[in-house]
């Protein structure tokens, strides 16, 4: 799987946007990029997951760059339960058993 | 259920003892997946299954850990003789098949006294 690189950590004010960035240069045609986040004592929670469109739920956006070497998670209006951190994963969906979870972004929420 | 379901929440046990920590899948979810989690730390892959092939082992860290899913359903992660460096939260997630997310349970907090 792909490296990806995050940055450690993230403030953003309550009801403004979260734009967490995250770097997969080496990514390959095959692999997707998944978003968890971890919310304290909790297990991971699965928050979207793209090829190369633009996606969109009821949790999040995930823009993804033409070349694929970059994507953005958006959370449209960050609350305070929004504090987490934040995994981005680039996998095969085929071939591959093991998300590889790196250290994420620590996402604070401020009020 | 509607999530996966883990046992105990926590278990505190004496080095040198054996454990079993349990996990059940969502209903028809046919791949299964261990991780833990030590202190400050991300999450370590331990075991996956997928139906009735043979479960990947490759991040099982030593010969004292082994699990098995029975049914393709309920799986048991098994740690021997436990150790101190074995306290860490296991962690166990199921999805439909590899193309998905995963959804994760809460986890089983060990500590190893």
């Amino acid at each position: 799987d792909a490296k990806t690189t995050q940055p450690p950590s993230m403030d953003c004010a309550e009801g403004r946007a979260a734009n967490l960035p995250c770097n997969h240069s080496t990514i390959s045609g095959n692999e997707y990029v998944y978003w968890y986040r971890q919310i304290h004592s909790q297990g991971p929670q699965y928050i979207i997951h793209g090829l190369k469109n633009n996606e969109t739920n009821e949790m999040a956006s995930l823009i993804i760059t033409e070349d694929r070497k970059s994507s953005t998670l958006i959370l449209p209006h960050a609350t305070l339960r929004d504090t987490a951190v934040y995994y981005c994963i680039a996998r095969a969906q085929t071939g591959a058993n093991n998300l590889f979870f790196g250290t994420g972004t620590r996402l604070t929420v401020i009020p | 259920g509607a999530g996966v379901s883990q046992s105990p929440s926590n278990k505190v046990t004496e080095k040198g003892k054996d454990v079993e920590l349990r996990c059940d899948p969502i209903s028809g979810h046919t791949a299964l997946y261990w991780y833990r989690q030590s202190l400050g730390q991300g999450l370590e892959f331990l075991i996956y299954f997928q139906g009735n092939s043979a479960p990947d082992k490759s991040g099982l860290p030593s010969d004292r850990f082994s699990a098995e899913r029975t049914g393709g359903s309920v799986s048991t992660l098994t740690i021997q003789r436990t150790q101190q460096e074995d306290s860490a939260v296991y962690l166990c997630a199921s999805s439909l098949s590899t193309k998905g997310g995963y959804t994760f349970g809460s986890g089983t907090r060990l500590t190893v006294v």
